[in-house]
């Protein structure tokens, strides 16, 4: 059974970085031809997609974050990360890990607030 | 950017109603489009791939239908545990781009 667990601070001051780790169980990151992705969704809105991790160690961001986003991979704690540099409160949110591709995002991480503020 | 707009945002509906959701795509995606349901609190599921292709484990109440620009997700028979968010998602082209979503309540 696939898991996948966000870790990383729930606060976070304005301009600082943001910094979460996913920690993949059930299955071996750099094996699998998968999709890593990280996901975030503030409170009462909708899902956007922030980038993805290939087991290859390549990347894709959205441009809206490009600047700003950094997803890297660690198979040998079969982990990936996401910073995100330069917070401001829009980027208050629940932060979501997944795995998937093609054929959607078939696990997820339980979510992990991150909030802006000083 | 692909552009993912659902319609309607919000329902209400009755045990036992079939409930349609659809979703339009700003471009074509062929059959890359994907539905979730997320309930207060939890993280999003997959129900339904490659615009018709049943995620393990989902009810068979549960259908998709559609190509090109839209799309259609079909409850046959709401149930009690089918309150909830409903979201599609285009997999065609990154940035991956999801609907605002359709609330589904009693």
């Amino acid at each position: 059974q696939v898991q996948l667990q966000e870790s990383g601070p729930g606060l976070v001051k304005p301009s600082q970085t943001l910094s979460l780790t996913c920690t993949v169980s059930g299955d071996s990151i750099s094996s699998a031809s998968y999709y890593w992705s990280w996901i975030r969704q503030p409170a009462g809105k909708g899902l956007e997609w922030i980038g993805r991790v290939y087991t290859s160690g390549s990347t894709n961001y959205n441009p809206s974050l490009k600047d700003r986003v950094t997803i890297s991979i660690d198979a040998s704690k079969n982990q990936f990360s996401l910073k995100l540099s330069s917070v401001t409160a829009a980027d208050t949110a629940v932060y979501y890990c997944a795995r998937g591709g093609g054929p959607g995002f078939g696990y997820w991480g339980q979510g992990t607030l991150v909030t802006v503020s000083s | 950017d692909i552009q993912m707009t659902q319609s309607p945002s919000s329902l209400s509906a009755s045990v036992g109603d079939r409930v349609t959701i659809t979703c339009r795509a700003s471009q074509s995606i062929s059959s890359y489009l994907n539905w979730y349901q997320q309930k207060p609190g939890k993280a999003p599921k997959l129900l339904i791939y490659a615009a018709s292709s049943f995620q393990s484990g989902v009810p068979s109440r549960f259908s998709g239908s559609g190509s090109g620009t839209d799309f259609t997700l079909t409850i046959s028979s709401l149930q009690p545990e089918d309150f909830a968010t409903y979201y599609c998602q285009q997999s065609y082209d990154t940035p991956w781009t999801f609907g605002q979503g359709t609330k589904v309540e009693i």
